[in-house]
């Protein structure tokens, strides 16, 4: 199928990494996302990692890539009250096409 | 720029009336994508544009949806008629052919249908 699958609901500690996994369907994807999406806002992108990396980090973001097993993580380290936000996976097909994910909850507790 | 602009923010509506949402793009941008999000189903690509051509409707739930692109920089989607179920946050999204292909939404537009 079409679907880019995502687990619906994380809880961590501040302070604590948070670590939010992805799997997709396309093996032709060129880029791969990570967008935050707060109460009543849009989504930003937060980042993104094109289809020939396997690592990327920026600050306290880390993206892991494994094309083989079309899987897709999202690591933040020391996270903050913050970043308590739905984070949506999405994929770029070649096509053009944009596939998100159903969104991670993330509930950052004090 | 200021973004891509969506119109109305929100919209209440009774079942069995024409709605109509609007979409602004990024100047400059050639692809164009209209989502709808709902608490069941998350965030559900309905159908995207490049170069104002229509690409791929095949996520338009029902032929009471439609969308058209008469220019690089407007777009709307149509419901006809609305149905309570069709109530859902309503995201337009522009991204261009560049280096990244990053995606820039509007605020969305909150339909409630009674």
């Amino acid at each position: 199928g079409e679907d880019v699958e995502q687990s619906l609901f994380l809880s961590v500690r501040e302070g604590d990494s948070s670590v939010i996994n992805c799997t997709y369907t396309d093996s032709s994807s060129t880029y791969l996302y990570w967008y935050k999406q707060e109460p009543g806002a849009g989504l930003q992108l937060l980042t993104y990692i094109f289809s020939n990396m396997d690592m990327k980090q920026d600050q306290r973001l880390t993206v892991l890539l494994n094309k083989k097993d079309k899987h897709l993580s999202l690591r933040i380290a020391d996270t903050q009250t913050g970043d308590s936000a739905i984070y949506f996976c999405a994929e770029r097909r070649d096509t053009g096409k944009l596939i998100f994910g159903q969104g991670t909850t993330l509930q950052v507790k004090p | 720029d200021a973004g891509v602009i969506q119109s109305p923010r929100h919209e209440v509506t009774e079942m069995g009336q024409e709605v109509t949402l609007r979409c602004k793009p990024i100047s400059g941008h050639d692809y164009l994508f209209w989502y709808r999000q709902t608490m069941m189903r998350g965030l559900e690509l309905l159908i995207y544009f490049n170069n104002n051509v229509p690409i791929d409707d095949s996520g338009m739930p029902e032929d009471r949806f439609s969308a058209k692109m008469p220019n690089a920089s407007f777009s709307t989607l149509k419901i006809q008629p609305s149905e309570p179920r069709d109530s859902a946050v309503y995201f337009c999204a522009s991204s261009s052919t560049d280096s990244r292909a990053e995606a820039f939404f509007g605020q969305g537009t909150r339909l409630t249908v009674v």
